[in-house]
């Protein structure tokens, strides 16, 4: 079965400081992996994805993730936060092959301090 | 122009009720999604469908009943409502299941 782990519900960090979210994953198989933030009371909106290739992945809002196969991890980083940051991020997993079904995680909550 | 809408945004009424939410989508994608957000704000998928065929159905009580009269929309029809049908309840939409999905902004639901 597929299953995401984000093990920080909350991740305090300064503006101007980078910032990381955790994320480790479990599927049979090689992941589709996704990162999506959560502004309040908005639905999730996209931010990057790993499919294959480069293992540094690039999105939105200067965002980026790093794919780690043999530590099945996918951190969310950012080089240097902004206070518009802050908000509640998920990372999700769905398997290449076989039944495909999109997991989450239980969202980590970034707060960052001006 | 909204790409995934959903109405009402919020919905109050009493256990018991029976009441629908509807989404529709104007991104041409072929699969439509429902998911639960509890007040933990964990996100648990409901139910899929691929071009009006469910294809994802999850444990969901038979209270539940999505219908999809066509590709660009999907309803969430809920009877005899409980305390803990509470939640918020997000359509979404993708071109196929492995891309990325687009949210719409919830529909807040409490049971009196």
């Amino acid at each position: 079965a597929q299953s995401v782990a984000q093990p920080e519900d909350q991740v305090n960090v300064a503006e101007g400081n980078p910032l990381t979210v955790k994320c480790t994953y479990s599927v049979s198989g090689n992941p589709y992996l996704f990162w999506y933030v959560q502004y309040p009371n908005r639905g999730l909106q996209f931010l990057l994805k790993y499919i294959t290739g480069d293992n540094l992945v690039k999105g939105s809002y200067g965002f980026e993730a790093e794919f780690n196969k043999s530590q099945t991890s996918f951190h969310l980083k950012k080089p240097s936060a902004l206070v518009s940051d802050s908000a509640l991020y998920f990372c999700a997993v769905i398997a290449i092959t076989g039944f495909q079904k999109l997991v989450f995680g239980t969202g980590t909550r970034l707060l960052v301090s001006p | 122009d909204t790409a995934v809408s959903q109405t009402p945004k919020y919905l109050v009424t009493q256990m018991g009720n029976d009441k629908s939410i509807k989404c529709e989508q104007n991104l041409g994608h072929d699969t439509m999604y429902w998911y639960k957000q509890d007040s933990k704000k964990f996100l648990k998928i409901m139910f899929s469908y691929n071009n009006k065929e469910l294809i994802i159905n999850e444990t969901v009580p038979n209270r539940f009943s999505p219908k999809s009269p066509d590709k660009a929309h999907l309803n969430l029809h809920i009877n005899s409502l409980e305390l803990g049908d509470s939640a918020v309840y997000f359509c979404a939409s993708s071109q196929e299941r492995n891309q990325p999905q687009h949210f719409g902004d919830g529909t807040r639901l409490s049971i009196l």
